[in-house]
């Protein structure tokens, strides 16, 4: 039963235009989600997050979209550069309020290819 | 510079063997967690700690044990019990409630 969804396995943007990257959940009650981004045999490195009491956070080039309604979150990035290819996971933080942040519930990941 | 470590980077094992992956912090940190990913899906939750000398089963525990004697160390072993060991394994330990885990750069673990 996957809580988090990412369906896209992979996306191809240019350089300088804007990528989106697309997160889905099942569970009303997760309050708090993240965004991954790693590279190959490497762990993954926090890229930014938002709570569930917003419905957008931004930071540089990069910025989150959460429709809870939906269900939906969206990472957007603007405007998209080589470096960024990588794989970038969504993750929702289940135990967020009791303070067990470590906890995550990972969707599967979408590669980001950045053509110069 | 404060960090996790992994080690050894790249392990191989024959199969029906136990074998330890090792997990070392110096952040000061009170939570460490292990993940694993295999290819194609997205990091799933073994097993993770939040205090010393106590552990809870993740979501894929099945096959693992850990131990948590210090707050700098938190190894994984895989025993022979794991049907498909073979995976990319990290070990994180939680930071920052906004920034979820920090994650070390990972153990491939090969069985053959």
């Amino acid at each position: 039963d996957q809580q988090v969804k990412q369906n896209s396995p992979s996306l191809s943007v240019q350089e300088g235009r804007i990528s989106i990257l697309n997160c889905d959940y099942t569970n009303s009650m997760f309050d708090y989600f993240l965004w991954y981004k790693k590279y190959p045999a490497e762990g993954p490195t926090f890229l930014i997050s938002i709570s569930s009491i917003k419905d957008k956070n931004e930071d540089g080039r990069f910025t989150v979209f959460l429709n809870k309604s939906a269900k939906h979150l969206s990472l957007h990035i603007v405007p998209s550069q080589p470096g960024d290819s990588a794989v970038y996971f969504c993750a929702a933080s289940p135990d967020y309020g009791s303070g067990n942040t470590g906890k995550l519930i990972f969707g599967q990941g979408t590669t980001l290819q950045v053509k110069p | 510079d404060g960090g996790i470590t992994q080690s050894p980077k790249y392990l191989f094992r024959k199969e029906g063997q136990n074998v330890t992956l090792s997990c070392e912090q110096n952040l000061n940190h009170d939570a460490m967690y292990w993940y694993r990913q295999d290819p194609g899906q997205g990091l799933r939750l073994i097993y993770y700690s939040q205090i010393v000398n106590d552990f809870q089963k993740g979501d894929i525990a099945e096959g693992y044990s850990v131990s948590r004697e210090k707050k700098e160390s938190f190894p994984l072993t895989v025993t022979s019990a794991q049907k498909n060991p073979t995976a990319f394994y990290l070990c994180a330990s939680s930071w920052d409630a906004k920034k979820g885990a920090f994650f070390g750069q990972g153990t491939r673990l090969t069985v053959v």
